[in-house]
C-alpha cells in the first residue's frame, strides 16, 4: 500500500532563517506530487506541482522553492524565511488512473511558525 | 483562482440530523472530488464524482453534480460527532499537462453530541 511521509511535524524558525521540509512517498512509481499551504482557517493554495524529476511548476510567486531530486521525493526550500510563511503545508501525491481520473492523497502536515 | 467556492463557510448541527454542504464552481471539469479534513491533519479523499455522473453514494455520503449550474453537493446523513470536520471540494480541470485540483475554501462542520 501506498504512504505518504512529511517531516517535521511542527517547526519554529525565526525570521530569515532557512526552511527545507521534506516530503516522500512509499508504493507508487511516478507518482504527481504537490505542495499545498494552508493559512489558519483557510482553503488550500497550491505552491509547487511535479509531474517527474526534476520538473517543477510554480504556482505562486513568493519566497519559496521547490526541488524533486528523487522520484518520490519533493522538498519545499527558502533561503530566508518571512513572518508570512508561517502556515500548515501538506504534501500530496497523486497517479493517474484511467479515465483522467486524479485522486490526491496527502500527507500529515507541517505546522510551521515563523517568530 | 479560486474555482470551488463552498457555502456555508461553517454549520453546526445535533447528531443525527442531515448535513448539507454545497459547492460552486466557475469552469469546465472532468470530475469534482470531496475531502474531509481534521483539525490539523491532512485532507483524506471521500468521494469522486465524474462530470457524466449526476449523483453518487457511498455510506452515509451522497454527492450531486450538476454541471448547468457548475454546483455540487456533500450530504452526510445520521450524522455523529465524528463527522465534525472541515469539508473541501475539489475541481479538477487537467487539461493538456496541467496536472491539477483546486480546492476550495471549506465548510467547516460541527456535529454536536
Amino acid at each position: 500500500s501506498q504512504t505518504i511521509h512529511q517531516w517535521p511535524a511542527t517547526l519554529v524558525q525565526p525570521v530569515g532563517s532557512p526552511l527545507s521540509l521534506e516530503c516522500t512517498v512509499e508504493g507508487t512509481s511516478n507518482p504527481n506530487l504537490y505542495w499545498y499551504r494552508q493559512a489558519a482557517g483557510r482553503g488550500l493554495q497550491l505552491l509547487f506541482y511535479s509531474v517527474g524529476i526534476g520538473q517543477i511548476s510554480s504556482e505562486v510567486p513568493q519566497n519559496l522553492s521547490a526541488s524533486r531530486p528523487q522520484d518520490r521525493q519533493f522538498i519545499l526550500s527558502s533561503k530566508k524565511l518571512l513572518l508570512s510563511d508561517s502556515g500548515f503545508y501538506l504534501c500530496a501525491w497523486s497517479v493517474l488512473w484511467t479515465g483522467n481520473l486524479r485522486e490526491q492523497y496527502f500527507g500529515p502536515g507541517t505546522r510551521l511558525t515563523v517568530t | 483562482s479560486q474555482q470551488g467556492e463552498e457555502d456555508p463557510q461553517a454549520l453546526s448541527i445535533q447528531e443525527g440530523e442531515n448535513a448539507t454542504m454545497n459547492c460552486s464552481y466557475k469552469t469546465s471539469i472532468n470530475n469534482l472530488q470531496w475531502y474531509r479534513q481534521n483539525s490539523g491533519r491532512g485532507l483524506v479523499h471521500l468521494i469522486l464524482i465524474r462530470s457524466n455522473e449526476r449523483e453518487k453514494h457511498s455510506g452515509r455520503l451522497r454527492v450531486t453534480l450538476d454541471t448547468s449550474k457548475k454546483s455540487s453537493s456533500l450530504l452526510i446523513t445520521a450524522s455523529r460527532a465524528a463527522d465534525t470536520a472541515s469539508y473541501f471540494c475539489a475541481t479538477d480541470a487537467s487539461q493538456g499537462g496541467s496536472e491539477k485540483l483546486v480546492f476550495g475554501k471549506g465548510t467547516k462542520l460541527t456535529v454536536n453530541p
